[in-house]
């Protein structure tokens, strides 16, 4: 149980193209879903965190305007990498937690996909 | 600042030793956990541990975690080359919004020679 998958795996688009990435849970609902950025041989850093029905929450430094999230049911949420350019070439990764985050000491799990390699020409 | 930094950053070793990866953080943590990456691929869940823990295992697995030195370290006993892979510590944090959020380290690229 706890599958999320990615589609596409792998993206070659040109410069100033937009480009969606689907993130699903296959097997749970998921009432939060997280988008991470991996540039090659460094790690994973939060874009931002999308809540089934409302807008997603970005983290500082990353433009809402050129990174849309959409969550609109609780098994998709969506990544529109806008007017792409070079520079936003990376991994970018989607993970799904079942529960809305709480702020005490529990935790939801975030189960990870398998990631979209973006390369942008 | 990263809060996760992992040492070494590179570890190669050879089938049937044991490596061990350290991890260091900067502020207050609700739980530490593990993840592996295989080159190119998302992330796997290994192991969590939570703030009042001091060590766990699971399988060839075993992590420590000390609050006072805000460090942990994963140990796999009996590397096989099947263990090569990338491995994060993340901490729990508050994202923007105050929702909790996963800090990762910048990661142990693990190789594991047959």
């Amino acid at each position: 149980g706890a599958v999320v998958s990615q589609h596409p795996s792998r993206v070659i688009c040109k410069s100033g193209t937009s480009v969606k990435i689907e993130c699903r849970s296959l097997d749970f609902q998921a009432t939060t879903m997280f988008w991470y950025r991996q540039f090659p041989k460094q790690s994973l850093m939060l874009m931002a965190t999308s809540n089934e029905g409302s807008k997603a929450t970005y983290e500082q430094g990353v433009e809402k305007d050129k990174f849309l999230i959409n969550h609109a049911s609780l098994t998709l949420s969506t990544l529109t990498v806008t007017s792409a350019h070079p520079e936003d070439s990376s991994f970018y990764i989607c993970s799904a937690s079942p529960g809305r985050p709480f702020i005490i000491a529990s935790y939801n799990e975030q189960f990870f996909g398998p990631g979209t390699r973006l390369t942008v020409l | 600042s990263q809060q996760g930094e992992e040492d070494p950053q590179a570890l190669s070793i050879q089938e049937g030793e044991n490596a061990t990866m350290n991890c260091s953080y900067k502020t207050s943590i609700n739980n530490l956990q593990w993840y592996r990456q295989n080159s190119g691929r998302g992330l796997v869940h290994l192991i969590l541990i939570r703030s009042n823990e001091r060590e766990k295992h699971s399988g060839r697995l075993r992590v420590t975690l000390d609050t006072s030195k805000k460090s942990s370290s994963l140990l796999i006993t009996a590397s096989r080359a099947a263990d090569t892979a990338s491995y994060f510590c993340a901490t729990l944090t508050f994202a923007q919004g105050g929702s909790e959020k996963l800090v990762f380290g910048k990661g142990t690229k693990l190789t594991v020679n047959p």
